[in-house]
């Protein structure tokens, strides 16, 4: 089993709907979250961070769930902008950073 | 300030040839790290580097890959006789540090735009 699992996709969302998809992680112990966005051919970039129960941002909310070891990433009103692939992390106490493979977002007019 | 850089952006060469790839982490980030990327797929942890301490080799898929980082700076990954399946997207990212005791955002990483490496 992968230690961070996520939904492929692609989800495909029309623009101004509200999508959202999770990431589950085996390691209980896991302190901290990231989620990232990827778009085609570049880099990943730092979206948010989740160190407690959650974090929001503008249109985007991430929500912890440690019992049943899930985080969720909902983006509001959501633009042809936010097209990308979002991967999520997860930092075990260790340190150790382990990367979803990632789930695919399409917003289509 | 400035961010991550990677050097080349794009890499052609022919299998059996050695490569060399650059990271320049951001200023004052103690901890670096160099993945692999090949199309279509999740990013492949390949090594870590803490300040002076023993890097995290785990990732290295073969004898062949190698890198190293003079102090808190430029980190090169060299890969040696290459091959075809090592044409893939060669990220390096950097982060202030990972240490117990520090909050999470001591750990958030960022990126450079990478190198494309492709293998002929």
């Amino acid at each position: 089993r992968k230690e961070v699992e996520q939904d492929p996709g692609p989800f495909n969302v029309p623009e101004g709907a509200t999508v959202a998809f999770n990431c589950t992680y085996s390691n209980s112990a896991s302190q901290s979250f990231f989620w990232y966005r990827q778009d085609c051919r570049k880099e990943p970039k730092l979206l948010m961070s989740v160190y407690s129960s959650g974090n929001e941002d503008g249109r985007f909310t991430a929500q912890l769930n440690r019992a049943s070891q899930y985080i969720s990433l909902l983006i509001r009103d959501s633009k042809l902008s936010d097209s990308a692939t979002y991967l999520c992390v997860s930092m075990d106490s260790n340190y150790q950073l382990i990367w979803g493979a990632g789930t695919k977002l399409i917003i289509k007019p | 300030g400035a961010g991550v850089s990677q050097s080349p952006s794009n890499k052609v060469t022919e299998k059996g040839k050695d490569v060399e790839l650059r990271c320049d982490p951001i200023s004052g980030h103690t901890a670096l790290y160099w993945y692999r990327q090949r199309l279509g797929q999740g990013l492949e942890f390949l090594i870590y580097f803490q300040g002076n301490s023993a890097p995290d080799k785990s990732g290295l898929p073969s004898d062949r890959f190698s890198a190293e980082r003079t102090g808190e700076s430029v980190s090169t990954l060299t890969i040696q006789r290459t091959q075809q399946e090592d044409s893939a997207v060669y990220l390096c990212a950097s982060s202030l540090g990972r240490a117990s005791g520090r909050a999470g955002s001591y750990n958030e990483q960022f990126f450079g735009p990478g190198t494309r490496l492709t293998v002929l």
